[in-house]
């Protein structure tokens, strides 16, 4: 069975710095991987899908990374703005199903 | 271009009551998915349609029925509502179910069942 955990939990940082949220994956055998954005209270938003040969997908300040050997996937996040504060979700597709990790809260200070 | 819709928004049961979420899509994708969201569990797939007149279990189907009614809209009914069903739905389609397509989500239906 699939499971996926996204490390840290939560994270603060001041506004403008880059940071790395990170995902891992137990079966390497996927399809896809996909980052989420969502915010309190509202649906979830895709930010990024990876096709499992690819090794990477940008988009603006975003830049998502797979290494399905390892098992890993990391978003990175270029010059923060408290705007980017929500919690970020990985979501990885082996098949006809998605299955989530429990998400990175992320805030974004002033 | 609304893209997912889901009504209701809120909802307050009692328990044993039933009810049914309504989910439409205006994006012509042929695969439609139900999942539910709770604390410490994440998202959870409950049933999902490949394709207009076809439907499959997930990972936490019990208590739960659906109806893929047209290509647009996907049902989730809630027979006899009970506490451990509180959650927050969601409601997801996509072009296809297989392949490098994204899925897009609803804004949710907060349920609670007392």
């Amino acid at each position: 069975k699939q499971e996926v955990t996204q490390i840290p939990a939560a994270l603060s940082v001041p506004e403008g710095e880059n940071l790395v949220l990170n995902c891992s994956f137990t079966d390497s055998a996927i399809y896809n991987l996909q980052w989420f954005r969502q915010d309190p209270g509202k649906g979830l938003t895709s930010l990024l899908l990876i096709q499992s040969s690819q090794r990477e997908q940008t988009s603006g300040r975003l830049n998502a990374s797979l290494d399905k050997s390892s098992g890993r996937s990391t978003l990175y996040i270029a010059a923060s703005q408290p705007g980017d504060s929500a919690t970020y979700l990985c979501a990885v597709d082996s098949g006809s199903r998605l299955t989530f990790g429990e998400g990175t809260q992320l805030t974004v200070n002033p | 271009n609304a893209g997912v819709t889901q009504t209701p928004k809120f909802q307050v049961l009692k328990t044993g009551q039933s009810m049914t979420l309504q989910c439409a899509q205006d994006m012509n994708h042929n695969s439609m998915y139900w999942y539910r969201q709770d604390p410490g569990m994440g998202l959870r797939l409950i049933y999902y349609s490949a394709s207009e007149g076809t439907t499959d279990k997930g990972e936490v189907p019990n208590g739960y029925n659906v109806s893929r009614l047209n290509k647009r809209e996907f049902s989730l009914r809630l027979e006899s509502a009970a506490p451990s069903q509180t959650s927050v739905y969601f409601c997801a389609s996509s072009e296809f179910s297989r392949g490098p397509y994204e899925q897009y989500f609803g804004p949710g239906t907060r349920l609670t069942v007392t």
